[in-house]
């Protein structure tokens, strides 16, 4: 069976912290994608990596960084939370041709305080 | 660019009727693909049907079948004999060969009234 973890549901962070959102594919897909999802405005792409140590910017980058050191593993960083980045979170792999499925996680809902 | 876009934020349907969300996109690539994904309330992302753009033949799978209007660059999806499980957030989206962003649209919500 397919899966994408996300290290956590619920995430509280204060304003200014650092913080890490791991995601895991066990499918050995090439192609791994973080979003954020609000109501209203849907999932937006924040980055996207198709290989290790590669990485491309989304729509929304400003104020997140990526880490692809290993093909399963696909982090989300937030250098500095702001309130504007209480979100939900979403990561998603899919395999290296583009019309496949896209596995998701569970999502992070994160509470910048 | 490549834009999805979801005109209905929230629609509601009765129980073994049909309903249609609607989606139009925009890319500028000769080859994409088209999905339709659902988002029931535990959160958990599904697919339910995929169109290839090269394909003139609509996409079915059981109850779900898409109407896909490549000149229109519309691409809708209907459902028949609705069923209370349908009930979910439901996003149209896009990928492409040349570039792999897999872009989202805003969401329509959909409720299957009993």
């Amino acid at each position: 069976d397919v899966k994408v973890t996300q290290s956590s549901r619920y995430l509280v962070k204060r304003t200014g912290e650092k913080v890490f959102l791991e995601c895991v594919q066990d499918m050995d897909h090439e192609n791994m994608f973080w979003y954020r999802q609000d109501p209203g405005l849907g999932l937006r792409l924040i980055y996207f990596s198709y290989d290790v140590k590669m990485k491309e910017k989304g729509d929304i980058p400003e104020g997140y960084s990526v880490s692809r050191e290993k093909k399963e593993r696909f982090s989300l960083i937030l250098e500095s939370a702001s309130t504007n980045q209480t979100s939900m979170y979403l990561c998603a792999s899919i395999t290296g041709t583009p019309n496949t499925e896209a596995f998701f996680g569970q999502g992070t809902r994160l509470t910048v305080v | 660019a490549q834009t999805v876009t979801q005109s209905q934020p929230e629609m509601s349907v009765q129980e073994a009727e049909t309903v249609t969300l609607s989606c139009t996109y925009d890319t500028s690539e000769n080859n994409y693909y088209l999905f339709w994904y659902k988002q029931p309330p535990s959160r958990q992302m599904i697919l339910v049907i995929r169109q290839e753009a090269y394909k003139q033949q609509n996409a079915t799978e059981n109850r779900f079948s898409v109407n896909f209007q490549k000149a229109a660059k519309s691409f809708s999806l209907k459902i028949s004999d609705s069923q209370l499980g349908d009930t979910a957030m439901y996003f149209c989206a896009s990928s492409t060969s040349g570039t792999y962003k897999y872009i989202f649209g805003t969401g329509t919500r959909l409720k299957v009234l009993a």
